[in-house]
Formats: structure tokens, C-alpha cells, sequence
């Protein structure tokens, strides 16, 4: 069974201020792990890619990765209002390109 | 940047009808999906398929379903006989690009089916 866990919230962060998603897996051949962003009747949008151990940065937002623990994060710096939206982890095993995702957290950036 | 487009954007039919939703990948794309996610409710993965056959599906993805590509295109979701749990709105994806793995998924806009 491929579990992949989020707190489902609801997180709420002022704006601007650091808003930090976490995401934890289970199958520890899961080779790739991304962040989609979903507004409500939406379809999930890519943020975020990451492959290996670390921090990666995209502009307002960085993926740390560190797969001895199966930890994925968030972090949303200078959190805006058009912020506010589900946010979705996923992990990809790369036997058959499969993906999996968790429950959502759903994040609110308080004006 | 390429898209993939699903069709149509929302379908109503009646309890016991056969509907079918309609998706175009991303043209290099190899791999391809169906999600579906209850109104509030996470994003519940239905099926995969490659090399023009299903690579795994899940428990939802039961008799009454199936899916096809008919041509170099498209990519089918058919339920037969369609219950009023089916309504839901209805995620093609394809990832793949050249038949790499570990490439993101990419949504389509989705099809909302309302069974009544």
C-alpha cells in the first residue's frame, strides 16, 4: 500500500508570511515528488518538481526533499491572498509512471 | 505551451445512461490517466495506460468502466451505466513526454458529470 500523508488543515498564515505544507510517504522507492496547487473547481496545477535531496527554489516558493525520513515540504514565502488554495503532494514510482497523491492542505492567506 | 483538452466541460445524464468523456493528451506524452475527485473530496486515481493498454487501475475502476484511445489522439473514459456516486468531476492527465518517466502529470480542465 502506497500511502502518501498531508495534514489537511485548514492552515491559515497572515500575508506575508512563510507558509510551510508538509507531506509524508510511505514506499521508499518513490522516485520523484511534486506540489500541485488546486483551487476550488479547479484543476491541479504543477508548482513544483523536486528528484533529489534538498531545497529547490522557484521564485516565492521552495521544495525540500529528504528521502531517508520520506519527507517532502512547502514552503511559501510572502504568502499572498491568491495563495489560498489546496495544495496537493504526490510521488511518482517510476515502475509503471504511477502517481499518488495525498488528501490535500487546504491554505488560506489572510489579507 | 501545450494543454491537455478534455471535453465536454460538464456533462448531466440520467441514472443507467452510458456517458463517455472525451480528453486530447499532450501529443508527445506517452502515459495517460483518468482521476476523479468527489465535490470536497481528494483526487482518487482511477486508472493508467501505456502502449495502448491499461497498466494499473484501481478498486474504483470497476466493470462498468473502460477506456480506449481510438485514434493517434484521443483518450476515452466510457461508463456504461452511469450511478449517482459517479457524479464528480473527472481529471484526464498525461505525462511522458517521449516516454520519460518521473515527468510531472499534467491536468486537463476536467469534466464535471452530474448524474441525476
Amino acid at each position: 500500500q502506497k500511502e502518501v500523508e498531508q495534514n489537511s488543515g485548514p492552515l491559515s498564515v497572515p500575508e506575508g508570511a512563510i507558509a510551510s505544507l508538509n507531506c509524508t510517504y510511505s514506499d521508499r522507492v518513490s522516485q520523484s515528488f511534486f506540489w500541485y496547487r488546486q483551487y476550488s473547481g479547479k484543476s491541479p496545477e504543477l508548482i513544483m518538481s523536486i528528484y533529489s535531496n534538498g531545497d529547490k527554489e522557484d521564485g516565492r516558493f521552495t521544495a525540500q526533499l529528504n528521502k531517508a525520513s520520506q519527507y517532502v515540504s512547502l514552503l511559501i514565502r510572502d504568502s499572498q491572498p491568491s495563495d489560498s488554495a489546496t495544495y496537493l503532494c504526490a510521488v511518482n514510482i517510476e515502475t509503471g509512471n504511477q502517481f499518488y497523491f495525498g488528501t490535500g492542505t487546504s491554505l488560506t492567506v489572510i489579507p | 505551451e501545450p494543454e491537455v483538452t478534455q471535453t465536454p466541460s460538464h456533462q448531466v445524464t440520467q441514472m443507467g445512461q452510458e456517458v463517455i468523456l472525451r480528453c486530447v493528451p499532450i501529443s508527445n506524452h506517452l502515459y495517460f490517466y483518468w482521476y476523479r475527485q468527489i465535490l470536497g473530496q481528494k483526487v482518487e486515481f482511477l486508472v493508467s495506460f501505456y502502449n495502448n493498454e491499461i497498466s494499473e487501475k484501481s478498486e474504483i475502476f470497476d466493470d462498468q468502466f473502460s477506456v480506449e484511445r481510438p485514434d493517434g489522439s484521443n483518450f476515452t473514459l466510457k461508463i456504461r451505466s452511469t450511478k449517482l456516486e459517479d457524479s464528480a468531476m473527472y481529471f484526464c492527465a498525461s505525462s511522458g513526454r517521449g516516454g520519460a518517466v518521473n515527468s510531472p502529470l499534467h491536468f486537463g480542465n476536467g469534466t464535471r458529470l452530474t448524474v441525476t
